[in-house]
């Protein structure tokens, strides 16, 4: 069974600062899916970013960017210039490779993020 | 184009009662997740269903819990007998059909949950 880690349970960062969130996972698969969500305190999961195991670069989406290792099976997320907005719970999620029809996600505890001024 | 609704947004039951949660999934979507969510913890895989059919519900409990996705209207998740542990947030997520090994991953949307408090 697959496995998804967060060390972090809070963090905070003030203001256009930069902060790095951590995630491992454990999986015997060799082709999986990574993904980064956020649940702000309205509670709504809103993907923020994923990765294909497959693909050597490093997904980015504006602010946000991953550091995917895939030997160390480490997938750590990078909020650069943060903002008030960015204050929310992150998760990392696990989806195993195509299997017929599932695409069950796996979560970690997650890490929650305050953004100060 | 609306995403995908759930109601209600809070449930009250008193232990003992039945709580049904309703997911109307992103449209186009045939397929239905459901997840938990504990006080302080990620969210846990439930149950997964295309329409009429439950295709994995590894995560459901054996007892008291049940789900479905009929053809036509939302889907339920039914907790029967409700005790003080069943209180979470639990959350309905959608996506399409996935064609095949080259299709990459399923983005599954996911509704704003409904917050289930048992007395």
């Amino acid at each position: 069974a697959q496995t998804v880690t967060q060390s972090q349970p809070e963090m905070s960062v003030q203001e256009a600062e930069t902060v790095t969130l951590s995630c491992t996972y454990d999986t015997s698969e060799s082709n999986y899916y990574l993904f980064w969500y956020k649940q702000p305190p309205s509670r709504q999961m809103i993907l923020v970013i994923r990765q294909e195991a497959y693909k050597q670069q490093n997904a980015t989406e504006n602010r946000f960017s991953v550091n995917f290792q895939k030997a160390a099976k480490s997938f750590s997320l990078k909020i650069s210039d943060s903002q008030l907005g960015d204050t929310a719970m992150y998760f990392c999620a696990f989806m195993r490779p195509y299997t017929g029809t599932a695409s069950k996600l796996t979560f970690g505890t997650g890490t929650r993020l305050q953004v100060t001024l | 184009n609306a995403g995908v609704m759930q109601n209600p947004r809070h449930l009250v039951r008193r232990r003992g009662q039945e709580a049904r949660l309703r997911c109307s999934p992103v449209k186009g979507h045939s397929h239905v997740y459901w997840y938990r969510q504990l006080p302080e913890e990620g969210l846990k895989f439930m149950v997964y269903l295309q329409k009429e059919n439950i295709i994995d519900e590894s995560g459901m409990p054996k007892e008291r819990f049940s789900a479905e996705f009929p053809k036509e209207g939302p889907s339920i998740l039914r907790i029967q007998q409700v005790v003080r542990g069943d209180s979470a947030a639990y959350f309905c997520a959608s996506s399409p059909l996935r064609q095949g090994p080259s299709s990459g991953a399923n983005v599954l949307t996911f509704g704003a949950g409904s917050r289930l408090t048992v007395l």
